[in-house]
C-alpha cells in the first residue's frame, strides 16, 4: 500500500510569510504526528493528531499550528516565518493511537522549507 | 538534554570495514525503532525490538537490545557505501523520542 505522502516537497518562502505543508498517511492509519528536522537540532517533535484531536504537543511556540481532517489527512500551519523555520518538516503515520501506544511509525520523504 | 544519546555522532569509514553505533539512555523503553535516512528523504525503519536481550539480524545488519531495555546497539559487518546515511534509534516509552543519530559515511 501507498505510504505517507508529502506535498510539496520543495519550497521557498519570505520571511513574514506563512506556510502550509500537506500530509496523507498511510491508508488505514489514524495517527499523524509531525517533526522538524533542522542539522543543529535533529528531530524535533511538533504536534500528533488521533481522530481530529490533538492528542500531544512539542515545544514550539503558537506560530506552529496543524489540524487533522476526517479522513486522516494533515496539515500543518506556521506562520509569520522566520529564518530559523528552514528544516525539513516531516510527517509520520502509525496504526493504533500512535506515538504513545508503543506502535512503530512510518516516516513521508519531507517538505523542504527555506525560509528567505 | 537528549533522552537517548547516540554515539558516535559521526563515523567515516572504509568499504569493507565493520563498525558498531550505540544507542543509551537511563529510561527504560517498551521497545526502540532502528531508522536510517539517506540525505533528502525521510527516516526508513529499519527493525524494532521489544524484548530484553533480543538480537535481530537484517543481512549485514545486527541490532542488540539491552537486557534492561535501556541501551542498543547497530553493527555492521561489511559496510557498503549503500550504509551511508543518518542512523536514528528511537525508544516508545508512553511516548516516543529520538535521539540526535549517528551519520556514516561509507567510502568506495
Amino acid at each position: 500500500k501507498a505510504g505517507v505522502t508529502q506535498t510539496p516537497r520543495y519550497l521557498i518562502k519570505t520571511r513574514g510569510q506563512q506556510v502550509t505543508l500537506s500530509c496523507s498517511p498511510i491508508s488505514g492509519h489514524r495517527s499523524v504526528s509531525w517533526y522538524q528536522q533542522t542539522p543543529g537540532q535533529g528531530l524535533q517533535f511538533l504536534f500528533e493528531y488521533f481522530s481530529e484531536t490533538q492528542r500531544n504537543k512539542g515545544n514550539f511556540p503558537g506560530r506552529f499550528s496543524g489540524r487533522q481532517f476526517s479522513n486522516s489527512r494533515s496539515e500543518m500551519n506556521v506562520s509569520t516565518l522566520e529564518l530559523g523555520d528552514s528544516a525539513l518538516y516531516l510527517c509520520a503515520s502509525s496504526s493504533g493511537q500512535g506515538r504513545s501506544s508503543g506502535n512503530t511509525i512510518y516516516f513521508g520523504e519531507g517538505s523542504w522549507l527555506t525560509v528567505v | 538534554t537528549q533522552l537517548l544519546e547516540q554515539s558516535p555522532q559521526f563515523l567515516s569509514i572504509q568499504e569493507g570495514e565493520n563498525l558498531t553505533v550505540y544507542c543509551n539512555s537511563s529510561s527504560v523503553f517498551s521497545s526502540l525503532q532502528w531508522y536510517r535516512q539517506e540525505p533528502g528523504e525521510g527516516p526508513v525503519l529499519l527493525v524494532t525490538v521489544v524484548t530484553g536481550g533480543e538480537v535481530k539480524k537484517l543481512k549485514r545488519l545486527t541490532f542488540q537490545f539491552g537486557d534492561a531495555r535501556k541501551d542498543s546497539s547497530l553493527h555492521i559487518t561489511a559496510a557498503q557505501p549503500g550504509d551511508t546515511g543518518l542512523y536514528l534509534c528511537a525508544g516508545n516509552n508512553n511516548d516516543m523520542r529520538f535521539g540526535a543519530g549517528t551519520r556514516l559515511t561509507v567510502k568506495p
